[in-house]
């Protein structure tokens, strides 16, 4: 079935560094991929997206590109600020399901 | 802006008890979608329903846990009786039929403790 698998958390950074979060998806046939953010105490919030390979997804400073041959679609921002605390999950979208599946999330904080 | 109306955010309870969360998707999504999240990981889907239908319920544990869509737009999910291992947050999310983006609009989730 389809899944997906990030990198284990949690992940500190200081302000200003730069930041990367693996994710690596299994699927059958050409999935969207996704990733969602979730600040504390909130639901969760569509960062970007990618619908086909080699499309890169970017938003508020974060972005990820759609790897087909590595089945891959890592997170990566140049320069987080504290604001950017929160869990960020990598999920795949399958079409002909209609169903979207989320890895396991990974928590970031960021110290002034 | 439009948005996925939960209710109650925080529900605590105990073991044994009857417990309702409520969703209101947003205005002309036929999808609608239950999701359980446990603390630590991520979401996982437990209901969808396409307007009234139930689409995918594979993953709902039915001895305790039901979910309807009376009139194919809000939605009621019920835990009776409630468990120890209940314990999360259950959001809703929506999405237009057939779904051309694979976006998914989620509320801001009910908290269950369970006792």
């Amino acid at each position: 079935g389809n899944s997906v698998t990030q990198m284990e958390g949690p992940v500190t950074l200081s302000e200003e560094a730069f930041l990367t979060i693996n994710c690596t998806y299994t699927a059958t046939g050409y999935p969207s991929l996704f990733w969602y953010v979730q600040y504390p105490g909130e639901g969760l919030q569509l960062l970007l997206k990618a619908t086909k390979a080699d499309d890169k997804g970017s938003n508020k400073g974060f972005e990820a590109t759609y790897r087909k041959e590595t089945t891959s679609f890592h997170l990566e921002k140049g320069s987080v600020q504290v604001s950017d605390s929160a869990v960020y999950f990598c999920a795949l979208f399958q079409g002909g399901s209609e169903k979207l599946v989320f890895g396991k999330g990974t928590k970031l904080t960021v110290n002034p | 802006e439009a948005e996925v109306a939960q209710s109650p955010r925080y529900k605590i309870t105990e073991k044994s008890q009857a417990v309702a969360f409520w969703c209101d998707p947003i205005s002309g999504h036929a999808t609608l979608y239950w999701y359980r999240q446990i603390l630590g990981q991520g979401p996982e889907l437990l209901v969808q329903f396409q307007d009234e239908s139930v689409v995918d319920d594979s993953q709902l544990p039915k001895d305790r846990f039901s979910a309807e869509r009376l009139k194919g737009v809000d939605s009621t999910l019920k835990i009776q009786p409630a468990e120890l291992g209940d314990s999360a947050m259950y959001l809703c999310a929506s999405s237009l039929a057939g779904n051309p983006t694979g976006e998914l609009f989620f509320g801001e989730g009910s908290r269950l403790t369970v006792l």
